[in-house]
């Protein structure tokens, strides 16, 4: 099974800041990586497939990057609605997600 | 536009099986354009995929589930649908359906979400 390990497990920023979370896979998947955003009570939203395909609809100031066994999801400056916990999920062999960061306001 | 919808008793009872559907509506199943996907979210905790099916039939679970998990589809009904037998409290969660697509045929990702049930295994 391929495992997903986020880093960080939670994080605090500030409106405006620039962040980057970061997703390694246990062996090499390629650019088989998706990004997840999901806000308390509610189901998930796909932001980012790919590696860094931007799915429609999602703002631009969301990026995906990287390929093998190290991805990072950025958010170039964070605005109000970005507070969420965000996942990783592999597909390169069947599903698996990463444990989840949370994005906190400072 | 496609909406997904989960249904099912929100309480079972511990060693009996859970039981849901997804209903799935503005679209086909049957139009072989997507796999149907179960996500369960224990209470404060991550996201843990069950499994996906074709519309054919054709399955993928999770291993770690794989011999307690059924999932099947209704194409007539444009319904799938779960079954974990031999439930215990760890089954507790908000069970999600979704729908997979694909980018370049190699490349899934669950783009469309049901808004989640939630699921309790208590006596």
């Amino acid at each position: 099974d391929i495992q997903m390990t986020q880093s960080p497990s939670s994080l605090s920023a500030s409106v405006g800041d620039r962040v980057t979370i970061t997703c390694r896979a246990s062996q090499s998947i390629s650019s088989y990586l998706n990004w997840y955003q999901q806000k308390p009570g509610k189901a998930p939203k796909l932001l980012i497939y790919a590696a860094s395909s931007l799915q429609s609809g999602v703002p631009s100031r969301f990026s995906g990057s990287g390929s093998g066994t190290d991805f990072t999801l950025t958010i170039s400056s964070l605005q109000p609605e970005d507070f969420a916990t965000y996942y990783c999920q592999q597909s390169y062999s069947t599903f698996t997600f990463g444990q989840g960061t949370r994005l906190e306001i400072k | 536009q496609v909406q997904l919808q989960e249904s099912g008793p929100g309480l079972v009872k511990p060693s009996q099986t859970l039981s849901l559907t997804c209903t799935v509506s503005g679209g086909s199943i049957s139009s072989g354009d997507y796999y149907w996907s179960w996500i369960r979210q224990p209470p404060g905790k991550g996201l843990e995929w069950i499994g996906y099916i074709y519309y054919s039939g054709s399955t993928y679970y999770n291993p770690s589930l794989k011999s307690r998990v059924t999932i099947s589809v209704d194409t007539s009904k444009n319904q799938f649908s779960l079954k974990l037998s031999s439930v215990t409290a760890a089954d507790t969660a908000v069970y999600y359906c979704a729908r997979v697509s694909n980018f370049g045929d190699y490349y899934y990702y669950m783009d469309v979400w049901g808004k989640g049930t939630t699921v309790t295994v208590s006596s």
